[in-house]
């Protein structure tokens, strides 16, 4: 079955810290993948995203992420966190096979220490 | 604001209610999609639109749920006889269906039923 997981429900970090969010996934096809950010009562906002091509991929607000098929993850990576990185984070995978509808992990919440 | 509008922003209804939400999607956007997310967990697939045609409907989607897309544009999602259980963040997002499934949300529709 299709499924992600995002290991950790919720994360503290200070700010300045760096931070890596987990993702891990199951997909029979070739999966493209993504990260959105949600803050309370707001709707999904695109971080980035994984079609193809090379593994490491850049996104909004100094976020990227690696695609390793081998492990079957997409790690959310930040060298420094803000203040305002504090929100909801989840992972997605889709395919165009599957109507490009998504699959979401639980979430993982990040709250960030002065 | 990523150019997906939902309508109304909150709902308070009563049990045994009838309800309508409306998603206006990017308008060259041609896929439309209902996701619902529940407290603490991620978005989950209900339903999507390729223009007018309702092409798959999740399990989660109960007959009391009905979607429409009528001319390709907007969309409702009606629920009757709501219950307690349905409350939740209800979310549309778009795409255009030969570029990936890239998603772009809207702030969700939060109902609540006492």
């Amino acid at each position: 079955a299709q499924s992600v997981t995002q290991p950790d429900i919720h994360i503290t970090v200070s700010e300045g810290a760096s931070l890596e969010l987990r993702c891990n996934y199951s997909y029979g096809a070739t999966p493209y993948l993504f990260w959105y950010v949600q803050s309370p009562g707001q709707g999904l906002q695109l971080l980035l995203k994984y079609f193809s091509g090379d593994t490491l991929v850049q996104g909004i607000k100094g976020f990227e992420a690696e695609f390793k098929r081998s492990q079957s993850s997409f790690n959310l990576r930040k060298p420094s966190v803000h203040w305002s990185d504090a929100a909801e984070y989840f992972c997605a995978v889709g395919a165009d096979n599957q109507g490009g509808k998504l699959i979401f992990g639980q979430g993982t919440e990040l709250s960030v220490k002065p | 604001d990523t150019g997906v509008s939902q309508d109304p922003r909150h709902k308070i209804t009563k049990r045994g209610q009838n309800v309508t939400f409306r998603c206006d999607p990017i308008s060259e956007h041609n896929r439309l999609y209902w996701y619902r997310q529940t407290l603490g967990q991620g978005p989950e697939f209900l339903t999507y639109f390729q223009n007018e045609a309702q092409l798959e409907k999740s399990r989660l989607l109960s007959d009391r749920f009905s979607a429409e897309r009528p001319k390709g544009s907007f969309s409702t999602l009606e629920i009757q006889r709501t219950e307690q259980g349905d409350s939740a963040m209800y979310l549309c997002a778009s795409s255009l269906g030969d570029r990936g499934p890239r998603q772009f949300f809207g702030p969700g529709t939060r109902l609540t039923v006492l």
